[in-house]
């Protein structure tokens, strides 16, 4: 299961971190990534970030890329996204995917509204 | 980027009819292809990856095909739990992009 929290609306600018908790998996195994979808628009990868093993390395879409982080906490079984700077066409529903590749599993998402 | 496009947009078809989406990659993609299925008001799901391996506890109607640029999903006898849009993805290189969708509809 993979639930995420903490959309909402925010103003063009602002910061938002959204979360997302996971069960029945060893977290700690598995690279994670975070999708996009605009209202009525087709799927956008944002990001990506590896296991451990791999040093927790992150990779990001270029329409992301120096505003978006990416971060994990493997004992709490938590991904984070940190979303700075945020524009009115980063309005979508984030969805928290398990994998780093193809994507195995999906949260429910969480509505993001920029807006002012 | 790679560029994904999907066709039809838009797929209307009958219930038992067999359904073939294709999706066309910008550049060789190999055969690091998925394909997702999304239900209106759900999170999608992974159904195939590289790209003819069905995921477990997907139904054995569907299947996926090809290599290179060109990829077909197929369902072999469409069911009224289908109704959804269809999203294919490649993984070979970054971004890892999505097509635009096909929307599979009742005639």
């Amino acid at each position: 299961h993979l639930g995420e929290s903490g959309g909402g609306l925010v103003r063009p600018g602002r910061s938002l971190r959204l979360s997302c908790t996971s069960s029945g998996f060893t977290f700690a195994d598995f690279p994670m990534s975070w999708v996009r979808q605009a209202p009525g628009k087709g799927l956008e990868w944002i990001g990506s970030i590896r296991t451990q093993f791999w040093r927790g390395t992150t990779q990001y879409a270029a329409s992301v890329r120096g505003r978006f982080t990416i971060s994990r906490d493997d004992s709490a079984g938590i991904v984070y996204l940190q979303m700075n700077s945020l524009k009115t066409e980063d309005t979508g529903i984030y969805y928290c995917t398990k994998g780093n590749e193809y994507f195995d599993f999906w949260g429910q998402g969480t509505l993001v509204t920029v807006s002012s | 980027d790679i560029q994904m496009t999907q066709s039809p947009p838009t797929l209307s078809a009958s219930l038992g009819d067999r359904v073939t989406i294709t999706c066309r990659a910008s550049e060789s993609v190999i055969d690091w292809l998925a394909w997702y299925q999304q239900i209106p008001g759900a999170a999608p799901k992974v159904l195939i990856y590289k790209a003819s391996t069905l995921k477990p506890g997907v139904p054995s109607r569907f299947s996926g095909s090809g290599s290179g640029t060109e990829f077909t999903l197929t369902i072999s006898s469409l069911q009224p739990d289908d109704l959804a849009t269809y999203y294919c993805q490649q993984y070979n290189k970054y971004p890892w992009t999505f097509g635009q969708g096909t929307k599979v509809e009742l005639k």
